[in-house]
């Protein structure tokens, strides 16, 4: 149980284009749902918090216009990279905290998406 | 403001070693910790999580450890193997919600 999916695993785009990217929870609700951001070779650094239903959550420093979080039911949500450039390459890695768990703040992880923008 | 850190942030050893990996963090009003696997180019993968109020876990040769009120954790692994080479990551809960993660640890178990 408590498995997480991205998709697309990988995407290459041109600089200009949009790219979302989904986060499911194949087995669980998840009212809450993390979007983070990994560089090569240092830690994931939170981007926002997503919460159904609501407007997401950005951290300092994340432009919301830039990337768009839609948390459109319990267990989606997407983020969508606008007008990407060379900079916005990253691996961008989601997390679920199941509605039971919250008191916990258990998060199970998806596998990743590896963006990379020409 | 919650800080983890993680040493050493590299660590080579021989196949059959047994090692200790460790991560500390400022604000001791933790909720849990968890500590990660991750793999290159891969997500994360939960290897253990130990509430506030345990001093440690156990799964197959891993074992964490908790203290509190010293701020620190540590991941044990033993006997170990090259399959264990991975980045191995702890993080704690901050703000109520997002995780905060050390810089991990990228170990290197050669056969």
């Amino acid at each position: 149980g408590a498995v997480v999916s991205q998709h697309p695993s990988r995407v290459i785009c041109k600089s200009g284009t949009s790219v979302k990217i989904e986060c499911r929870s194949l087995d669980f609700q998840a009212t809450t749902m993390f979007w983070y951001r990994q560089f090569p070779k240092q830690s994931l650094m939170l981007m926002a918090t997503s919460n159904e239903g609501s407007k997401a959550t950005y951290e300092q420093g994340v432009e919301k216009d830039k990337f768009l979080i839609n948390h459109a039911s319990l267990t989606l949500s997407t983020l969508t990279v606008t007008s990407a450039h060379p900079e916005d390459s990253s691996f961008y890695i989601c997390s679920a905290r199941m509605v039971a768990a919250a008191l916990y703040n258990e998060q199970f992880f998806g596998p990743g998406t590896r963006l990379t923008v020409l | 403001k919650q800080e983890v850190t993680q040493i050493p942030a590299a660590l080579s050893v021989p196949e059959g070693e047994n090692l200790v990996l460790n991560c500390s963090f400022t604000d001791s009003a933790i909720y849990n910790l968890q500590w990660f696997r991750q793999d290159p180019g891969k997500g994360l993968t939960s290897l253990l999580l130990i509430q506030s109020s345990q001093r440690e876990q156990t799964s197959g040769r891993l074992n964490a450890s908790l203290d509190k009120s010293s701020g620190r954790s540590t991941l044990y692994i033993a006997a170990s193997q090259p399959g264990d080479s991975a980045t191995y990551l702890c993080a704690v809960p901050w703000g109520g919600n997002m995780l905060t993660f050390g810089g991990g640890t990228r170990l290197m178990v050669k056969p």
